[in-house]
């Protein structure tokens, strides 16, 4: 039981370029989100879903896409990358069950742009 | 204002001190509250959560809810090295708000022995 398993750890890109961040879950868990967290800024939601097809956008959508074709998998897209995506980013996974609301994160993928 | 405001530290305190840790927020819609903690190059991990406004207990740390001030607090008795992390705190709206949650900036705790 992995919970939640993001790759890759660490990447650094040029300007312009663009990838996938890829999460994986096998909690069964219906809601899923990407946040990215810069130094002393704690973290803010970039986009999330809540089942298999079901997006929107979070508090910092722009230069970044998602999609969810699965419950199991939810990748981050970035098309052009800027230096103002040089940031950590976390999957998350929630139940969705009443009354629990914890969340639970992945490692991380630390993302440099030069 | 910030929903979620948190004093960012960071606070360095010998061991074996009681560690008071706090935020303020101010959207009242907030139902759940949780402290995260993430040591360095970690994920977050819940480490206490509360509904609603009271005290919660789980051995070292107590977790505190006032919603009529609109502000939270975790204690941490007894400290130990281990302690030494980043404290996030979270809130969210629930259900209703598909449980996402709105952070604080979080507070770097350093424990020295």
């Amino acid at each position: 039981n992995a919970g939640v398993t993001q790759t890759p750890k660490f990447r650094i890109l040029k300007i312009g370029q663009s990838m996938t961040l890829q999460c994986a879950q096998d909690m069964n868990h219906n809601y899923m989100y990407w946040y990215r967290q810069d130094p002393g800024m704690g973290l803010k939601l970039i986009y999330y879903s809540v089942g298999a097809g079901i997006t929107d956008k979070g508090e910092v959508p722009n230069g970044y896409n998602v999609s969810r074709s699965t419950t199991e998998d939810f990748p981050l897209r970035l098309e052009l990358a800027a230096p103002s995506q040089t940031s950590v980013y976390f999957c998350a996974t929630a139940s969705g069950q009443v009354g629990n609301t914890e969340a639970f994160f992945g490692q991380g993928t630390r993302l440099t742009v030069v | 204002q910030k929903e979620v405001e948190q004093d960012p530290g960071p606070l360095s305190v010998p061991e074996g001190a009681i560690v008071s840790l706090n935020c303020t927020y101010s959207n009242s819609a907030f139902q759940y509250f949780m402290w995260y903690r993430q040591y360095s190059r970690k994920g977050p991990e819940l480490l206490m959560y509360t509904y609603s406004s009271g005290n919660k207990e789980d051995g070292r740390f107590t977790a505190q809810v006032d919603k009529s001030s609109k502000y939270i607090s975790l204690f941490i008795r007894d400290s130990q090295p281990s302690d030494s992390a980043t404290y996030l705190c979270a809130m969210t709206k629930g259900r209703v708000s598909n449980y996402k949650l709105t952070f604080g900036k979080g507070t770097l705790l350093t424990v020295n022995p």
